[in-house]
């Protein structure tokens, strides 16, 4: 079973108001993903980290999403101003992130958000 | 661009009976592949995973899938279906390592587990 943590599991923002929500990696798991997922099953990648770097982000991570993971803190994404288009699932990952073997990628539960 | 693609987003079976899901991918070499499963208010997962070699992996609780590079396909099995089992399927890609890449789903494939 999968050690990721995320906090808050539901969050509930109005237009324009920001969100974040919070994730534990499992330990040991230097690389940390963030992942979108929507109503219709459509899974987006947002941004990847390994240790505090950022490898990977996606045009709209880069606009009004932000993220990082700081060392002995939990890894965080934030929405500055919320969209309706923004209301998904909310999929935090992590991986010992080496070739081979080590590319298991292993999920938490997710923060479901709701942009009222 | 690498792709997945389930062609059935719906399956229904009987508990007891056989179920096949189907994945096709698009990439021009050998990739990473896995499934995951989620269930009704959960997060993904892992069920089992491909890496170049032998062609047919065993999973968790009786799943099984299924390379085949001439078909561009990782089909998952299971012998007996349990009611335990309802839930949505996915199909994912990694072009190699995953920190790089990360992993390209298909949309999923409900599976609906009648008695």
């Amino acid at each position: 079973n999968s050690k990721v943590i995320q906090t808050p599991r539901y969050l509930v923002k109005g237009q324009g108001q920001k969100a974040k929500m919070r994730c534990i990696p499992e330990k040991g798991h230097p690389v940390v993903f963030w992942y979108q997922q929507n109503k219709n099953n459509e899974f987006k990648f947002l941004i990847n980290f390994q240790n505090q770097e950022v490898l990977q982000q996606i045009d709209m991570t880069e606009k009004r999403f932000s993220a990082e993971c700081p060392s002995n803190s939990p890894c965080s994404l934030e929405i500055q101003s919320s969209e309706a288009g923004d209301s998904a699932l909310y999929l935090c990952a992590s991986s010992l992130g080496t070739g081979g073997r080590g590319t298991e990628v292993f999920f938490g539960k997710g923060t479901r958000l709701t942009v009222v | 661009a690498q792709s997945v693609t389930q062609p059935d987003a719906r399956v229904t079976v009987s508990e007891g009976a056989s179920l096949q899901l189907r994945c096709k991918y698009s990439y021009f070499g050998t990739p990473y592949l896995f499934w995951y499963v989620q269930y009704p208010r959960q997060g993904l997962q892992l069920l089992l995973k491909y890496y170049p070699g032998d062609p047919v992996v065993q999973g968790v609780n009786g799943f099984e899938a299924e390379f085949s590079k001439s078909n561009s396909s990782f089909h998952l099995r299971k012998a007996s279906v349990h009611w335990s089992d309802w839930a949505v399927y996915f199909c994912a890609v990694s072009l190699g390592p995953v920190y790089a890449q990360g992993l390209t789903f298909g949309l999923g494939t409900r599976v609906s587990v009648f008695p």
